[in-house]
Parts: C-alpha cells; sequence; structure tokens
C-alpha cells in the first residue's frame, strides 16, 4: 500500500527551530509537498521538493531524499503564528496524491 | 472573485438528499480537485479534472460525482448523502497536476 508517516503532535518555545519529519512509500514518485494548515482553515502551500537536497524559503527550509523515503520541514525562528498543522504530500502519479494525517505544531511563549 | 471560493460555508443535510457543492476559480488553472478531510484520515482525493470537460476518479469517489464543464467551475454532487459523508470538503486547484495546489475555504457537511 501506500502511506505517509509523520509525527502527530510537536511542541516548540517561540525563536526555536523545529523539524517535522515525514517518511513516505508510495508506488511513484513526482514530488513532495508542504502545506501548512491553521485550525479551520484551508492548506496554503509551503514548498516543493522533486530532486534530493535542501530548498530553503525564508524562515522555512524542506529536505528530501527519495532513496530513503524521507523528506523534513524545517522552521526558525519560531513565531506563535506558526502554531499550526503541516502536512506532508506526495504526488505518486498522474493524479494520485497522498496526504499524511498532519503534524499539529503548538508554538510556546 | 479573488482565488478559489466554494459555497455553501457549512450545511446540515438529511440522509438520502441530493447535494451540490460549489466551487469555483478565477486563477485559469487547468486542474482541479475535491478532497475530504476527517480526522485522523488527513486529506483523501475524492475526484480531479485535469481540464475542461476531462474528469478522473480519486482515492475516495464511491457516492459522489462531478462535472466540468468549464475552467472555472468543478461542482461536487451527492446524488443521495449517507452519514459516512459527513466532512469537511476543500476544493483545489493548480496550473498542472505537478505545482502546487490552491485550496478553498472548505464546506463543512454534516447528514444525518
Amino acid at each position: 500500500g501506500q502511506n505517509i508517516d509523520q509525527p502527530t503532535e510537536m511542541t516548540a518555545t517561540e525563536g526555536a527551530i523545529v523539524q517535522i519529519n515525514c517518511t513516505y512509500q508510495t508506488s511513484g514518485f513526482n514530488g513532495l509537498f508542504w502545506y501548512q494548515q491553521h485550525a479551520g482553515e484551508a492548506p496554503t502551500f509551503l514548498s516543493y521538493n522533486v530532486l534530493d537536497g535542501l530548498e530553503e524559503k525564508g524562515r522555512f527550509s524542506s529536505f528530501l531524499s527519495r532513496s530513503k523515503g524521507y523528506s523534513y520541514l524545517l522552521l526558525k525562528e519560531l513565531q506563535m503564528k506558526d502554531s499550526a498543522s503541516y502536512l506532508c504530500a506526495v504526488n505518486s502519479g498522474t493524479y494520485k496524491y497522498i496526504f499524511g494525517t498532519g503534524t499539529r505544531l503548538k508554538v510556546l511563549a | 472573485i479573488a482565488g478559489i471560493t466554494q459555497a455553501p460555508t457549512s450545511q446540515i443535510l438529511a440522509a438520502g438528499r441530493r447535494m451540490t457543492l460549489r466551487c469555483t476559480q478565477d486563477m485559469r488553472h487547468n486542474a482541479m480537485y475535491w478532497y475530504r478531510q476527517d480526522l485522523g484520515l488527513g486529506l483523501r482525493l475524492i475526484h480531479y479534472s485535469n481540464t475542461a470537460g476531462t474528469t478522473g476518479k480519486g482515492e475516495v469517489p464511491d457516492g459522489y460525482s462531478v462535472s466540468r464543464a468549464n475552467t472555472d467551475d468543478f461542482p461536487l454532487t451527492l446524488a443521495s448523502a449517507v452519514p459516512s459523508q459527513t466532512s469537511v470538503y476543500f476544493c483545489a486547484s493548480s496550473t498542472t497536476e505537478y505545482n502546487e495546489q490552491f485550496f478553498g475555504p472548505g464546506t463543512r457537511l454534516t447528514v444525518l
């Protein structure tokens, strides 16, 4: 089968760095996406990786290792507004999107 | 319209009734999607469309149908609603299937 695993919940302190891991087992791979979703709102796009390595966008970075089926999202200089769920999603084939259940991040003052 | 909109915002529906969830985008995106989001299960793809006039089945298509008469609109119909279809429904769009998706605000549907 196809599945994506992420931790259910994480807690970190304002100003700190947090790494959210995602492991995947899929029949194909056309790219991995990270989305942020605040409670009661729609997911919004954060980052995309299709090749191995690190992609950096401001305070957010995402890493991919295709051989290990592994990705992480790194959030630096955490702010209270970063409290949200972070969704890992893989495009595993033609219009085959598999989403993880999400990691709920709580940022404490 | 700016981006992608959905209607209604929420709905309570009696089992057996027919319901259409509406989705409209103004970004001229070719691809559109319908997902349902349930606690502990994450987002699951119901149906998709890669261009006007073409639709396809996602992971959980049973009990749902879609149409894509033009680029902007992608309605989702529940022909005869059942309680297991209680969920939050998100519509999304993207330029192609390989690009990031833009999500609508969601429709919270309760089937009693």
